[in-house]
């Protein structure tokens, strides 16, 4: 079964930091993959998905490369509200999840 | 702006069947341009994709519709459409503390880009089992 492996599980920075978070597939999953941001008691929110393709509406902050089995989600200066869980999706081979990223201050 | 609302009881009792609804606004699911998902997350297993339905150009009744569902759930889940009231729904039987979880409902474009499913989720609800 496909595995996404997201590291870290946890990430502590500060307003205007640069963080980049994993995602590495088990088999290759050309550049079917998503970003999802997570608060608590609220939707998953679609950040980026084909890898690197931003979704409407969201902060040109976040910037996603990769493909294959490697790719990374990269927050170029974080502001109070971007502190959150991320997780990883891919829907090359059914539907797999990270474990999630929590980013906390 | 679509809305998804997921609701349903809080606490099951172990064995019985956990059924919830998708109440959504702002777009019809009778259109087929989406199909709609049942998606769920717990401590234990993460995030997982349960199941899927979508109108096809024969649906034209209340729980009528394409399924797919996640194999290992196959055999006691249901996912159906009510047109009626703009909702889906989801019915697990034989409930086991295993499957206490934040339960979310979600739509994906059909087709869509890849890598772009669930684009739109609900806030989701905590199910409980009790035994």
């Amino acid at each position: 079964a496909m595995q996404l492996t997201q590291s870290p599980s946890s990430l502590s920075a500060s307003v205007g930091d640069r963080i980049t978070i994993t995602c590495r597939a088990s088999h290759y999953i050309n550049n079917d993959l998503a970003w999802f941001q997570q608060k608590p008691g609220k939707a998953p929110r679609l950040l980026i998905y084909g890898a690197s393709i931003l979704e409407g509406g969201v902060s040109t902050r976040f910037s996603g490369t990769g493909s294959g089995t490697d790719f990374t989600l990269t927050i170029s200066s974080l502001q109070t509200e971007d502190f959150a869980t991320y997780f990883c999706l891919q829907d090359y081979s059914g539907y797999s999840f990270g474990q999630g990223t929590k980013l906390e201050i | 702006q679509v809305h998804l609302q997921e609701s349903g009881p809080g606490v099951v009792e172990a064995s019985q069947t956990l059924s919830l609804i998708c109440t959504v606004s702002g777009d019809s699911i009778r259109t087929g341009s989406h199909n709609w998902s049942w998606l769920r997350q717990s401590a234990g297993a993460g995030l997982e994709w349960l199941g899927r339905v979508q109108v096809n150009g024969m649906t034209e009744t209340d729980g009528d519709g394409d399924t797919d569902y996640n194999p290992s759930f196959y055999n006691r889940l249901t996912i159906s459409l009510d047109m009626s009231n703009n909702r889906f729904s989801l019915s697990l039987r034989s409930v086991t503390a295993a499957d206490t979880a934040v339960y979310f409902c979600a739509k994906t474009r059909v087709p869509s880009p890849p890598g772009r499913s669930f684009e739109t989720w609900g806030q989701g609800t905590l199910v409980t089992v009790s035994s």
